[in-house]
C-alpha cells in the first residue's frame, strides 16, 4: 500500500529552467493539496483540488501551476525556476469524512 | 485569516518524563479541526492527533493527548512517558470544517528527548 507518492525527491535547478514535480496516491481521495516548507515555517498551501479536473489557489501559489487531469495524479509545475522556489514540497492527500489529510515524504527542490 | 502559533521554537525532555507543547489558534469559525503533526528528520509528515471542536472530550491516542479549550482558543499536546523516538518538529494545525478543507500550520516545535 504506497500511499502518496512524490517523484523525485531530490531535484536541483537552474533559474529560469521549468519542472513538474508529480504526486501519486492509490487511496483514491478525492482532496489532493501541494504544500511547500521553508526553514523556520510551517507548510503553506500553495494550489489544491477537490477532484479530478479541478484546481484552486492556495496562499502561495505565484508562480506555480497545477493540473489534475486523472484522480489519482496532481502535478506541479514551475514555469521559469526562481531562487526563492528553493524548497521542500509536500504534497497530500485527503480522507474525506475523518478530513485527515496523509502527505508524501516530500521533495527537496534548489534552484541556483 | 485563520492562524496557528506555537510559542516554544524548542523543547527537551528527559527520556521517560512528560512534556507540554503549547498552541493557540485564531479563528471565528465555530465546526474546525485541530491537529498535531510530527516531523521526524526522515521529513515525513505522521498525524498524532486530531480534535474535532465541537466535541468537548480531549483527545488521546496511546501516550499522547491533548488539552483543548474552545473558549481560550488553545490546543496543547502532551506526551507522556518520551522515548527517544519522540524527538521530531511538531507542528499544530488547524482546518476549517467545510469547502477545501485545507491546513493552517504554526512554524513548529523542535522537542530534543535527551537519554
Amino acid at each position: 500500500n504506497a500511499g502518496v507518492t512524490q517523484t523525485p525527491k531530490f531535484r536541483v535547478l537552474k533559474t529560469g529552467q521549468s519542472m513538474t514535480l508529480l504526486c501519486a496516491q492509490d487511496m483514491n481521495h478525492e482532496y489532493m493539496y501541494w504544500y511547500r516548507q521553508d526553514p523556520g515555517m510551517g507548510l503553506r498551501l500553495i494550489h489544491y483540488s477537490v477532484g479530478e479536473g479541478t484546481t484552486a489557489k492556495g496562499e502561495v501559489p505565484d508562480g506555480y501551476n497545477v493540473s489534475r487531469l486523472k484522480k489519482q495524479n496532481f502535478l506541479l509545475g514551475l514555469e521559469s525556476a526562481a531562487p526563492s522556489q528553493t524548497s521542500v514540497y509536500f504534497c497530500a492527500s485527503r480522507r474525506g469524512l475523518l478530513n485527515i489529510q496523509y502527505f508524501g515524504a516530500g521533495t527537496r527542490l534548489s534552484v541556483l | 485569516a485563520q492562524t496557528v502559533t506555537q510559542s516554544q521554537p524548542e523543547m527537551s525532555v528527559q527520556e521517560a518524563e512528560t512534556v507540554t507543547l503549547s498552541c493557540t489558534y485564531d479563528t471565528s469559525e465555530s465546526d474546525y479541526y485541530l491537529f498535531w503533526y510530527k516531523q521526524p528528520p526522515s521529513r515525513q509528515m505522521i498525524l498524532v492527533i486530531r480534535q474535532e471542536a465541537y466535541k468537548q472530550q480531549n483527545a488521546t491516542e496511546n501516550r499522547f493527548s491533548v488539552n483543548f479549550q474552545k473558549a481560550a482558543k488553545s490546543f496543547s499536546l502532551k506526551i507522556s512517558d518520551s522515548q527517544l523516538g519522540d524527538a521530531a518538529m511538531y507542528f499544530c494545525a488547524y482546518s476549517v470544517q467545510g469547502g477545501s478543507e485545507k491546513l493552517v500550520f504554526g512554524k513548529g516545535t523542535k522537542l530534543t528527548v535527551n537519554p
